[in-house]
């Protein structure tokens, strides 16, 4: 089973450039996620969404977008890369937010993105 | 809002004896699902253990078990018989029911098994 599929995995950006991070999930989950992670610290939620159509703000929006088209892709996208943007990315799925126990998040292997 | 509080950066064990990692959280909340979550040197987040907050019994997963003290707020993640592939980074994390936009993490813990 490929779960969470995120590419890619390895990224160099100069500053002010833009690039789409791909997140796809054929688990057939209704909640994604997409968290960043800065170096030794915890993950922080960029933005998530409940369903096709329907995304919103998590803790750390600002310089990412997201969309999605489709209960299986949730790209992030950044706008004009700045060095704080240097970071590891991981999109996560779950199936519902509601359920007991079906909460669990299932993570995808992660971006390193560096914006020199 | 919650918040999840890991107070050791870093911890050591020897091999093939117990560690217990700490966490304690706050929310308002009165239904919620307590997680931890393994990532090792590669990167990969790997869930561990999952305990509910109407739980009567604390949750166990072969050797990791939850040590779940409701009135205390704490959860904290018990390794038994250390492996060296327990060397890792460890998170707590919680979500309220319902609510799985709000998946809070904890700043982590480093635990290093000693051979």
């Amino acid at each position: 089973n490929a779960g969470v599929t995120q590419t890619p995995k390895f990224r160099i950006l100069k500053i002010g450039q833009s690039m789409t991070l791909q997140c796809t999930q054929d688990m057939n989950h209704n909640y994604m996620y997409w968290y960043r992670q800065d170096p030794g610290m915890g993950l922080k939620l960029i933005y998530y969404s409940v369903g096709a159509g329907i995304t919103d703000k998590g803790e750390v929006p600002n310089g990412y977008n997201v969309s999605r088209s489709t209960t299986e892709d949730f790209p992030l996208r950044l706008e004009l890369a700045a060095p704080s943007q240097t970071s590891v990315y991981f999109c996560a799925s779950s199936y519902s937010a509601g359920a007991r126990g079906n909460e669990k998040l299932f993570f995808g292997s992660g971006t390193q993105l560096s914006v020199l | 809002a919650q918040k999840i509080t890991q107070t050791q950066p870093g911890m050591f064990v020897q091999e093939k004896e117990a560690v217990t990692l700490d966490c304690t959280y706050d929310t308002s909340d009165p239904s919620y699902g307590l997680f931890w979550y393994k990532q090792p040197s590669s990167g990969e987040m790997i869930f561990l253990i999952y305990q509910g907050s109407y739980d009567q019994q604390n949750a166990t997963e072969g050797r990791y078990s939850l040590n779940f003290q409701k009135a205390r707020k704490s959860a904290n993640l018990v390794i038994s018989a250390s492996q060296l592939g327990d060397s890792a980074m460890y998170f707590c994390a919680m979500t309220p029911w319902g609510y799985g936009q709000n998946f809070v993490f904890g700043p982590g813990t480093r635990l290093s098994v000693l051979p």
